[in-house]
Parts: C-alpha cells; structure tokens; sequence
C-alpha cells in the first residue's frame, strides 16, 4: 500500500512557466519532507515542515502542509533548467523517529 | 548531504556471493536508516538503528539481510548469498537525536548482481 501519493508522476515544461506538485495521504503525519534527487545521487533534503498549514518559501520554492496534516504542495515559480530533477515528498510519524514513507516521485524536466 | 559517508558507491557481486555496505552518518548525528531505491520504485524504508541497537527492522526482507551499527564504526548492512533481486541503490540515511523528522541522505552504493 503507497501511502503517499504525487501527482502529477511525469511533468515536462518550458522554462518560466510555473507549476505545483501534489502530495496526499489519508494518514496523519508528524512532519513532512520534501527532497530533490538527481541520477545516481541520493536524496536532498529541501524543507521540512511541521505544523499543519505551515508554508515555508524557498527561493522559487514554496512548500505547503495542509491543515490536517495529511497532504503537502511545492510550488515552482518561473522553473529554470536547474529545477530538473525527481521531486519526493516523505512523511514521519510520531514515535517513528525519522523513519520515513516516501512519495511514488515526481519526474520534473524543465526545457529551454 | 556530503556529511553522510556511504562505501563503496559501485558494487558488483556475482550470485551467491556477500555484499557488504557502509555508512558513516553525519558528525553528530546517532540515528542510521537504510532505504533501498530499486528500479522503477521509490524508496522503501528497510531498517532503523541507533549505537548497537535496531529499532525498527519491519522493512528488512526476512532471509539474507542483517544490519548492525556498533558502537565503533560505521553502521553496516549485509546481504548474504545475492541474488539478482537485490541489484538496487542501497542509500543510507541519518538524523540527530532530536530531530523533526528530516533525514540527510547519503550518495548510495548501487549493487549489481550477476
């Protein structure tokens, strides 16, 4: 069972345009990350964010936790080339640690 | 997330043989998390441990697979007797004790199997 969902799972736009990614669960999470990875790297870490309606700002990056704790957004004002990349969001539980359930990904290719 | 060591990056193995992979965590940080990232799939959470103790292996296969992270040295995970299925990238992740749930990610060791 994939308890978090991304959407959309592919997205390829021009550069400037903006665009957001979806993150949804019908769990509770204790906090939610979001993480960039790049072919045969690991996983960066973005932003956490913690408390449910929280958004933080990211250069063009803005992260979004719902209110009820269940869901997250990124949003990508005027995506540049460097934004290409596999996008993840992960979820921790409480009294999990920082174990984490990631997202199904989202594959971003931003074109000139 | 260059703070968190893993060895070796590449790693080939042929059937039947041991693969063993190591992470260092980050300076300061006393929490380890494997993930394995096979192909086509996202990552999946295998096993969580702190200095000379699991916490939680719920994600570990049940056969051929044991980690360990001893009170000296980096945290170990160990596939016995490899079989095709294993070839993924292995990634190891860590966390300070008091932390809010993010977790930095090594660069991976990428096991074949052949």
């Amino acid at each position: 069972t994939q308890l978090l969902e991304q959407s959309p799972q592919f997205l390829s736009i021009q550069e400037g345009e903006n665009l957001t990614v979806y993150c949804n669960s019908s769990s509770v999470f204790s906090s939610l990350q979001w993480y960039r990875q790049e072919p045969g790297e690991g996983p960066v870490l973005l932003v956490t964010v913690v408390t449910g309606g929280e958004v933080k700002k990211l250069k063009r990056l803005t992260f979004q936790f719902g209110d009820a704790r269940k869901d997250s957004s990124l949003h990508i004002t005027a995506a540049q080339p460097g934004d290409t990349g596999l996008y993840l969001c992960a979820g921790a539980r409480t009294g999990g640690g920082n174990k984490l359930t990631f997202g199904t990904g989202t594959q971003l290719k931003v074109e000139l | 997330n260059a703070g968190v060591m893993q060895n070796p990056r590449h790693l080939v193995r042929r059937r039947g043989q041991e693969a063993r992979l190591r992470c260092s965590p980050m300076k300061g940080h006393s929490h380890v998390y494997w993930y394995r990232q096979l192909p086509e799939e996202g990552l999946k959470f295998m096993v969580y441990l702190q200095k000379e103790n699991i916490i939680d292996e719920s994600g570990m296969p049940k056969e051929r697979f044991s980690a360990e992270f001893p009170k000296e040295g980096p945290s170990i995970l160990r596939i016995q007797q490899v079989v095709r299925g294993d070839s993924a990238a292995y990634f190891c992740a860590s966390s300070p004790l008091q932390g809010q749930g993010e977790a930095f990610f090594g660069q991976g060791t990428r096991l074949t199997v052949v």
